[in-house]
């Protein structure tokens, strides 16, 4: 199964841009990249999704390695609101299977 | 608000109970998830069903079972309690399977946190 991986923690300043990171080495080519956050003590949240080319809404962006291999999180004015736990996912189309990766859970200091 | 309701918010027992978790997704939605979040294990997905029938299985133990019913909505079944599946379930809906338009946004409802003493 592909997993990915981020780093445990990070920290930004308020309304500063935000890049969280994300491997997936062993991602397959039919395998969407998702983001979700989870504030305290809430369910996740959809963030944003994109296969290859990168991707924009109205929350954040997210680029796409040209291999596919990694992918970032842009966050483009960090916000107090913004701290949480950001999972990055692969969604394995073909198996209906969600693996959540370990999460990086970014501060954002006043 | 995601539109996704999950009952009770907390539940206490003892080991060796059963419980049940119950979960309404969203209006339209015909895919549910079933998640566990512990403190050592991160967020764990446990299993999801479509219109009823069940797609796609992970982390799930056999004491645990699921199942959505016509209306949509779903129950999880966590028998022979031990202390360890002392966690916070979620309950998420999405429109359809994942292989639809490369994977549906999930809307998660707010959780049961469930304590085994």
């Amino acid at each position: 199964d592909a997993k990915t991986t981020q780093p445990n923690s990070m920290e930004s300043n308020e309304e500063e841009p935000v890049h969280l990171p994300c491997n997936h080495s062993t991602i397959s080519g039919t395998d969407y990249i998702h983001w979700y956050r989870q504030l305290p003590s809430q369910g996740p949240e959809y963030v944003i999704h994109g296969l290859t080319s990168n991707v924009n809404n109205r929350m954040a962006s997210l680029a796409i390695a040209e291999d596919r291999k990694s992918s970032t999180l842009i966050l483009h004015r960090a916000t107090l609101r913004d701290a949480a736990v950001y999972y990055c996912i692969l969604i394995k189309t073909s198996y209906d299977k969600v693996i959540f990766g370990p999460g990086t859970s970014l501060s954002v200091i006043p | 608000d995601s539109g996704v309701t999950q009952t009770p918010k907390h539940l206490i027992t003892a080991t060796g109970q059963r419980v049940t978790l119950r979960c309404s997704p969203r209006s339209g939605d015909l895919s549910v998830y079933w998640y566990q979040q512990s403190l050592d294990q991160g967020l764990q997905f446990l299993i999801q069903y479509y219109n009823g029938e069940e797609r796609a299985k992970g982390n799930i133990l056999e004491r645990f079972s699921a199942q959505q019913f016509p209306d949509l909505h779903s129950e999880l079944n966590l028998s022979s309690l031990e202390l360890g599946d002392s966690a916070l379930y979620f309950c998420a809906s999405s429109l359809g399977v994942q292989r639809q338009k490369g994977g549906n946004e999930q809307f998660f409802g707010p959780g049961t946190r469930l304590t085994v003493l």
